[in-house]
């Protein structure tokens, strides 16, 4: 596609629930980021694939928050069991290089309101 | 870790006058600082973007500027106009052959007609 595709576009969950927020990179990018940003705040990385390997997850927060990218295109990120603090813009960025002094082009979001 | 910090917080300016944003990095071997202008609800999008081998880079009327010394750099917005308001991000390249980006906390830009 002509960018990076999120969906959905808003999520309102309950505490307690399980959510899956889905990433669709620019083709044939390599590389594939996930970051969350807060309200008013700057984004925060969480998780980062080059392909379908996953070389960074240093920034999940816990293990409730999983990702994956099984055929290096698609991305999914799951939150289980979601709790209130995980409320927050969850933003997918991918670059075609597998370098990382190379622009990103973030997705629109997903903004998650967990009630 | 990397750790990026961004002043001001907020900035007012009346359309034509300059407005200046700066970000001070903590790890020295960073090597790419991009800038994202995000408006409201919408998703960021890069402006400009400077590597550690350049000093100063300019985009019509955007520039930036970096001092590796002093571990800062900083936007240059000429001649504002109200279509520049937004949510202005710095961010910096931690070390790493893929370099994840750590993000300032933003500068909010206003600019009045």
């Amino acid at each position: 596609g002509a960018g990076v595709s999120q969906s959905p576009r808003y999520k309102v969950a309950k505490r307690g629930q399980d959510v899956a927020l889905r990433c669709d990179p620019i083709s044939g990018h390599v590389s594939l980021f996930w970051y969350q940003q807060a309200l008013g705040q700057g984004p925060e990385f969480l998780t980062y694939f080059q392909n379908e390997a996953q070389l960074d997850k240093s920034g999940l927060p816990s293990d409730r928050f999983f990702a994956e990218r099984p055929e290096g295109s698609v991305s999914t990120l799951k939150i289980q069991r979601t709790q209130q603090e995980d409320s927050a813009v969850y933003l997918c960025a991918s670059s075609p290089s597998g370098r990382g002094d190379y622009g990103y082009t973030f997705g629109s979001g997903t903004r998650l309101t967990v009630v | 870790g990397e750790n990026v910090e961004q002043h001001p917080s907020t900035l007012s300016v009346q359309e034509g006058d300059s407005a200046v944003i700066k970000c001070t990095y903590s790890d020295s071997a960073s090597n790419y600082f991009p800038w994202y202008k995000q408006e409201l609800g919408k998703r960021p999008q890069l402006i400009i973007d400077i590597r550690s081998n350049v000093g100063e880079k300019k985009d019509q009327r955007i520039a930036v500027t970096l001092n590796k010394t002093a571990k800062h750099f900083s936007l240059h917005i000429t001649e504002t106009q109200p279509e520049d308001s937004a949510v202005y991000f710095c961010a910096a390249s931690i070390k790493g052959g893929y370099s994840t980006l750590t993000f300032g906390k933003g500068t909010m830009l206003l600019v009045s007609p």
